[in-house]
C-alpha cells in the first residue's frame, strides 16, 4: 500500500537553529499539506499545496517558516530560527485532489530545548 | 470563524459497550465530514466519510456516523467496542474552500 514518507522521524534542535522536513507524497497526488500537531489538540494546517503552488497559507508564520514544493512531487518544510514553542508533531498529508480524504504519514516529532 | 468541536475529550469504556462520539461544527455552507483515526503508534487514517447523499454512513470496522444538518452534527457510533479500538479519533471539516479542519480529538480507551 502507498504511504506518505516523511523524515527526520525525530528532530531535537537547539532554539534559534534552522531545522527541516522532508515529505514524499503517494505518488499522483496533486494536493499536499504540512500541518502542525501540539499535543492535546488536532492537526492545524500550515500549507497546501497544490502542485507546486501553494493555494493556502494563511496560518503559516512565514516571518520563520518556509515551504516549497519545487517539482510538485516532494516537499520541504523549514523553521528558521526554531522558537521553543515550535515544539510539536509536523504533519505531512497528500490527496489526489483538494476535494478528498487527505492520506498521512507518520509525522515528524520536534523538539525545541 | 470555522471550527469544530468535539466534545468528549477522553472516554473509557469496556469492551462490548456502545459508543458514540460527539462532533459538531460550525459553517453554514456545504462541507464534507471525515472521522480519522490514530491507533497508539501509528499515523492517522480515514475511518470514514461524508461527501453527499444519504447521512448515515458506514466505515471500516463497524464503525458508522450520521450527519445531521440541522444540527451542524457528524457524530460516530459503534455498536460494541473492541479494546483494538483503543486510539485517538479526530472529526475534520472540509469547507468550501477545500480547507479542512479539524477537531481537538478524542482518546478513547477501551478496557479489556
Amino acid at each position: 500500500e502507498a504511504e506518505v514518507a516523511q523524515s527526520p522521524r525525530y528532530k531535537i534542535t537547539e532554539k534559534s537553529q534552522a531545522v527541516a522536513f522532508w515529505c514524499d507524497p503517494i505518488s499522483g497526488h496533486a494536493t499536499l499539506y504540512w500541518y502542525r500537531q501540539i499535543l492535546g489538540q488536532g492537526p492545524e494546517l500550515l500549507v497546501q499545496f497544490q502542485d507546486e503552488s501553494v493555494v493556502d497559507d494563511s496560518q503559516l508564520p512565514k516571518d520563520r517558516f518556509s515551504a516549497e514544493r519545487l517539482k510538485g512531487v516532494d516537499s520541504t518544510l523549514k523553521i528558521q530560527p526554531a522558537e521553543l514553542g515550535d515544539s510539536a508533531m509536523y504533519l505531512c498529508a497528500s490527496s489526489p485532489g483538494a476535494n478528498t480524504e487527505a492520506f498521512f504519514g507518520q509525522g515528524t516529532r520536534l523538539t525545541v530545548v | 470563524a470555522q471550527s469544530v468541536s468535539q466534545h468528549n475529550h477522553h472516554v473509557i469504556l469496556s469492551e462490548a459497550a456502545s459508543l458514540e462520539l460527539g462532533c459538531n461544527y460550525s459553517y453554514g455552507g456545504t462541507v464534507n465530514l471525515f472521522w480519522y483515526v490514530q491507533y497508539p503508534g501509528q499515523h492517522l487514517q480515514l475511518l470514514l466519510k461524508y461527501f453527499s447523499g444519504d447521512p448515515l454512513v458506514k466505515g471500516i470496522k463497524g464503525f458508522e456516523a450520521e450527519f445531521i444538518k440541522s444540527k451542524f452534527s457528524f457524530n460516530l457510533r459503534k455498536p460494541s467496542v473492541q479494546w483494538s479500538d483503543t486510539a485517538e479519533y479526530f472529526c475534520a471539516v472540509k469547507t468550501g474552500g477545500f480547507k479542512t479542519i479539524f477537531g481537538a480529538g478524542t482518546r478513547l480507551f477501551v478496557k479489556a
